[in-house]
């Protein structure tokens, strides 16, 4: 069966730090991968997709980047991170099928706190 | 463009029944996907609706009509456990993306 996994769960760490995000599935091939941001209050927000190794597409611009260096990993980071970072980081995988995706499964998610 | 309403917040009686209504715009259409999500805790999958219809799924329910663009999930006999978010997200054709509702906070109450 595949899973996901996502860490660390809870983060906190002070302005102008680096980041660094880890996600990682298992059981599954060359899945697409998201990283999303969920603000207090507000609803979840596309920040990276990747359909492939290498391919990553950017919804929102910002001070995070995203790496794909293997098929089931997925890597959000940051150099210098802002009060406005501060949130819940969710990744998430699904595979495609024609005419689109099928739906998400989520990790477990990553509370970070910027102080 | 692309857009998905649904109410902030509700509360019901543990035992009742509850319909949390979506409505969404988007120029291409896959599918409508409800999510649940308990606070600190990341959305899990719900039902998912690509025709017209109802979805039944145990004390879960979801209801789909394209030509409106509108959907809910109505849940029966309510549980203290069934306190949580749900979010409503719509996939468009072609497209690898769900585009998320902002979420329903419900809160059911003895």
């Amino acid at each position: 069966s595949q899973t996901i996994h996502q860490w660390p769960a809870t983060l906190v760490q002070p302005v102008g730090s680096p980041l660094s995000l880890e996600c990682t599935v298992e059981g599954t091939s060359n899945p697409n991968l998201y990283w999303y941001r969920q603000a207090a209050g507000r609803g979840l927000q596309l920040l990276f997709y990747s359909v492939g190794i290498g391919q990553i597409s950017s919804e929102v611009p910002q001070n995070l980047s995203a790496s794909r260096p293997q098929d089931r990993q997925f890597i959000l980071s940051s150099k210098k991170l802002l009060l406005s970072d501060s949130g819940f980081y969710l990744c998430a995988w699904s595979v495609t099928r024609t005419g689109g995706s099928y739906g998400y499964t989520f990790g477990s998610g990553t509370r970070l706190t910027v102080v | 463009g692309q857009n998905i309403d649904q109410p902030t917040e509700m509360t019901a009686t543990e035992g009742a029944i509850v319909q949390i209504n979506c409505t969404y715009q988007t120029s291409g259409f896959n599918g409508l996907f409800w999510y649940q999500q308990h606070a600190g805790e990341a959305p899990t999958f719900l039902s998912y609706n690509v025709l017209d219809g109802l979805e039944e799924k145990g004390r879960f329910s979801s209801f789909l009509s394209r030509s409106k663009g509108y959907s809910y999930l109505l849940l029966k006999e309510l549980q203290m456990k069934d306190s949580a978010s749900y979010l409503c997200a719509f996939s468009g054709a072609g497209s690898y993306q769900l585009t998320f509702g902002k979420g329903t906070k419900l809160s059911v109450i003895p």
